[in-house]
């Protein structure tokens, strides 16, 4: 079954940019069944919905994040990408990447990654 | 955007009980898309009910969803040991930015 598995550094320095990628595995990532996700969760603001990217093109993003927000995708390494710029200390959370279906909501799920904001 | 309150924010109960978890939407949620959500601590969130009330793949039956419009509702018939997590309801009924509520911790 398809699994999911995010990377990236731990700990960025704030004002710096939060870089963190999703490989996919198991199965296709530009099979068109899924809108990859990303997903934060902190204590103070539960789970907030960042952004997806879809079929390579289509992008959306939450607008408390638009601004800040790079999603990308590499359809050759099956891995899509999250960049969040001008990093906060309320920016310190747990990212899961995901994957949404139109009916299914986000029935896959990656373990998540601890990135915390500090000098 | 859809604000989701879940009530309440703990329930205590014990094993063989039922559970009975409220999400309210501050607007209706187009074509009852309504997803519920099971998550243990230091793993991610376990997919349960999606659309309001079809189970997800390998979802044991004691797990039903239920309501429509801006009101649904989590019941588990008989609480097991396994059972005792926090929910969370999410909305993906109309355009992002999808939304979750703030989570119900199922306590013994």
């Amino acid at each position: 079954q398809v699994q999911l598995q995010e990377s990236g550094p731990g700990l960025v320095k704030p004002s710096q940019t939060l870089s963190l990628t999703c490989t996919v595995s198991g199965g296709s990532i530009s099979g068109g069944d899924y809108y990859w996700s990303w997903i934060r969760q902190s204590p103070g603001k539960g789970l907030e919905w960042i952004g997806y990217i879809y079929n390579s093109g289509t992008l959306y993003y939450n607008p408390s994040l638009r601004s800040r927000v790079t999603i990308s995708i590499d359809t050759a390494e099956k891995r899509f990408s999250l960049k969040l710029n001008s990093v906060a200390a309320a920016d310190s959370a747990v990212y899961y990447c995901a994957g949404f279906h139109w009916l299914r909501a986000f029935d896959l799920w990656g373990l998540g990654t601890l990135v915390t904001v500090s000098s | 955007e859809i604000v989701l309150t879940q009530s309440p924010d703990t329930l205590s109960l014990s094993p063989g009980e039922r559970a009975t978890l409220s999400c309210r939407a501050s607007q209706s949620i187009s074509s009852n898309y309504l997803a519920w959500y099971q998550q243990k601590p230091g793993q991610p969130p376990r997919l349960l009910i999606y659309a309001a009330s079809n189970r997800a793949t390998g979802i044991p039956d004691r797990f039903t969803g239920s309501g429509s419009g801006a009101d649904f509702t989590l019941t588990i018939s008989r609480l097991e040991p396994e059972d005792f997590a926090v929910y969370y309801c999410q909305q993906y009924g109309s355009s992002p930015p999808y939304t979750f509520g703030q989570g119900t911790k199922l306590a013994i």
